[in-house]
């Protein structure tokens, strides 16, 4: 089992520039996690999704971010315009989705905006 | 307002002395309880969690609901626990992590 898989693993673009980042979670893992890492801090979470269904987005902004699950497995997050300040790790787990349940991290795709 | 508090940013001890990484959290209803550890060039993963009452590598995790504290213990720290350690409050599903606390373990 290769766990989380998240492509790429490293971006570098210039500001304004739309990035894209792809996640494939954990086989029969229900519930898919969008985190964003800054430098020196704890994961926060982006958006949370149960299946295809976006259960928590109250931390993405939704103004240049966007992500979908369309099949209720993989997921795509894009950022579109970048802002410098997005440079960051966007980390992708995944889990049953019940309160206790582990939740399996992917290796992050290290953003970096010039 | 939820909030998770790790007040050590670094915490560094000799192999084989007692560590105990601080956590305490503030928290409307009763979050489930983790810890969470990174390794280096490793991803994030599971450590404990409060509900299993369990040890993993020696570490245990006492909840303290009068002080809301979570703090991780390990009598006799060995070097291969040198890592980032988060600790990470659940309610409604939702992880909420602290900002981390680097431990190195010298020889």
């Amino acid at each position: 089992e290769a766990g989380v898989v998240q492509s790429p693993r490293y971006k570098i673009i210039e500001k304004k520039q739309p990035v894209a980042f792809w996640c494939n979670p954990i086989s029969g893992h229900n519930t898919l996690y969008w985190y964003l890492q800054n430098l020196g801090q704890g994961p926060e979470l982006l958006i949370r999704y149960e299946n295809e269904e976006a259960v928590d987005d109250s931390q993405l902004p939704k103004d240049r971010f966007s992500a979908e699950r369309l099949k209720g497995v993989d997921s795509t997050l894009k950022i579109q315009p970048a802002e410098l300040g997005d440079s960051a790790v966007y980390l992708c787990a995944s889990s049953f989705g019940r309160e206790t349940d582990t939740q399996y991290f992917g290796p992050g795709t290290r953003l970096t905006v010039l | 307002a939820q909030r998770v508090t790790q007040p050590e940013k670094l915490l560094s001890v000799f192999k084989g002395a007692p560590v105990e990484l601080k956590c305490n959290y503030s928290y409307s209803g009763s979050p489930e309880l983790f810890w969470y550890v990174q390794y280096s060039r490793q991803r994030l993963q599971l450590l404990l969690r409060h509900i299993s009452r369990e040890s993993i590598k020696g570490f245990t995790a006492d909840l303290n609901k009068g002080e809301t504290s979570f703090h991780l213990k390990k009598p006799f720290a060995q070097e291969e626990d040198s890592a980032m350690y988060y600790c990470a409050p659940t309610l409604r599903g939702k992880l909420i992590f602290g900002q981390g606390t680097e431990l190195s373990v010298k020889p």
